[in-house]
């Protein structure tokens, strides 16, 4: 199974921008790149996901790195309610989407 | 719309006892999950459907059963409670390759 690798904890500053990486050398040609976040006391809740490209949505931007084995969530301003664990995770089928531990985001006022 | 919709939200079992959490989405999806997360880790995939009559086994299965006879729910069943459950529950809903759609979770301790 493809796996990814993600700090444990990162720390910003509200109104800053955040990047938060993630590994994954054994990614396959044809593996999405997902991003989901969970806040505390709720399930999870999609973020951005991509194949090659950079992608931006109104949520977040998402690097790729050229050889796909490495990617980027960035959101450009960091506000208290981003607060989360944010989950990158590689998605080789439709049916199976494995999780890691995540990386808890702590936003400072 | 209501998106995926949980029951129970907690709920406490003994040893033993078997429940059924249930799991409805109004967005007619055809994919359905149930999974699992236990604290501080990630979610884990129990079972999941691609349609109507259909489901399958994800990693861990163990211990459950799932039914699919409407696109709109997908109870798990727990048929003997054991410790090692106590858990939190999510089911999740999608139209491949879009995003799933989680619930709130349901939050089963068992005693």
């Amino acid at each position: 199974d493809a796996k990814t690798t993600q700090p444990n904890s990162m720390e910003s500053n509200e109104e800053e921008p955040v990047h938060l990486p993630c590994n994954h050398s054994t990614i396959s040609g044809t593996d999405y790149i997902h991003w989901y976040r969970q806040l505390p006391s709720q399930g999870p809740e999609y973020v951005i996901h991509g194949l090659t490209s950079n992608v931006n949505n109104r949520m977040a931007s998402l690097a790729i790195a050229e050889d796909r084995k490495s990617s980027t969530l960035i959101l450009h301003r960091a506000t208290l309610r981003d607060a989360a664990v944010y989950y990158c995770i590689l998605v080789y089928n439709n049916n199976d989407m494995r999780f890691g531990a995540g990386t808890r985001l702590t936003v400072k006022p | 719309n209501a998106g995926v919709t949980q029951t129970p939200k907690f709920r406490i079992l003994k040893i033993g006892q078997s429940m059924t959490l249930q799991c409805t989405q109004d967005m007619n999806h055809n994919y359905m999950y149930w999974y699992r997360q236990d604290p501080g880790m990630g979610l884990k995939l129990i079972y999941y459907s691609v349609g109507a009559g259909i489901t399958d086994k994800g990693e861990v299965p163990n211990g459950y059963n799932v039914s699919r006879s409407t696109t709109e729910d997908f109870p798990l069943r727990l048929e003997l409670a054991a410790p090692s459950q106590t858990s939190v529950y999510f089911c999740a809903s999608s139209v491949p390759p879009r995003p799933q759609h989680f619930g709130d979770g349901t939050r089963l301790s068992i005693l």
